[in-house]
């Protein structure tokens, strides 16, 4: 079912910058804002940015995001342990009645 | 504080019905539109549809249509979901999450509700 397609792992150490894809189409990514949401181990999703580079309050400003056309990003500068997660993309995409779409997920490991 | 809180795990055979719930608290209950997410084992996030409270306006994903309903009770503030016969693939975790609008992200997630169907 997903449209956005992220690669599957991501990693760093400490310290390092990490930059997480997201290849959409003109009917969601190209025409509707993007959501990145955090999936700590056995927890359930939070929301860490949207409107696509917009934190909501309590979200590290070590995280940002970015758009341009039909991809977003998702960056991580000065990784930390606790980042170790999986991150999603999201769109709505306006097919058909509309449709809320995921991205494939990326795991984010810290070495 | 906003709070989306989910009935508890179940464990159901094949062919068997269930209904489980996600109660708000915190805010206007009927003024938010509330989304079920499906993540099946080791797997992402699947979006299932949505629900208005405020006037049971409902929308499936093509993917979900047909194969489960959703449903809401403004008067006890809850939201719900349900099979009416259960596949052993309908094994997963299922969240309940509030989208801030119509077309719009959302911003607070329930715990989860896992549910396991086996024989």
């Amino acid at each position: 079912q997903s449209v956005l397609t992220q690669p599957p792992s991501a990693s760093g150490t400490p310290g390092q910058r990490v930059t997480i894809s997201c290849s959409g189409s003109s009917s969601n990514i190209g025409s509707n804002t993007v959501n990145w949401y955090q999936q700590l181990p056995g927890t359930a999703p939070k929301l860490l940015i949207y409107s696509n580079n917009q934190r909501p309050s309590g979200v590290p400003d070590r995280f940002s995001g970015s758009k341009s056309g039909t991809s977003a990003s998702l960056a991580i500068s000065g990784l930390q342990s606790e980042d170790e997660a999986d991150y999603y993309c999201a769109a709505w995409d306006d097919s058909l009645n509309g449709l809320y779409v995921f991205g494939t997920g990326t795991k984010v490991t810290v070495l | 504080e906003v709070q989306l809180v989910q009935s508890g795990a179940e464990v159901k055979k094949p062919g068997e019905s269930l209904k489980i719930s996600c109660k708000g608290s915190g805010y206007s209950f009927t003024s938010y539109w509330i989304g079920w997410v499906r993540q099946m084992p080791g797997k992402g996030l699947e979006w299932m549809g949505i629900i208005y409270p405020g006037d049971s306006d409902t929308r499936y994903s093509p993917s979900f249509q047909g194969q489960v309903t959703i449903s809401a009770d403004k008067s006890i503030s809850t939201a719900y979901l349900q099979w009416s016969s259960l596949k052993a693939s309908d094994t997963a975790m299922y969240y309940c999450a509030r989208h801030l609008g119509e077309l719009s992200r959302i911003d607070y997630w329930g715990q989860g509700t896992l549910v396991t169907v086996s024989s």
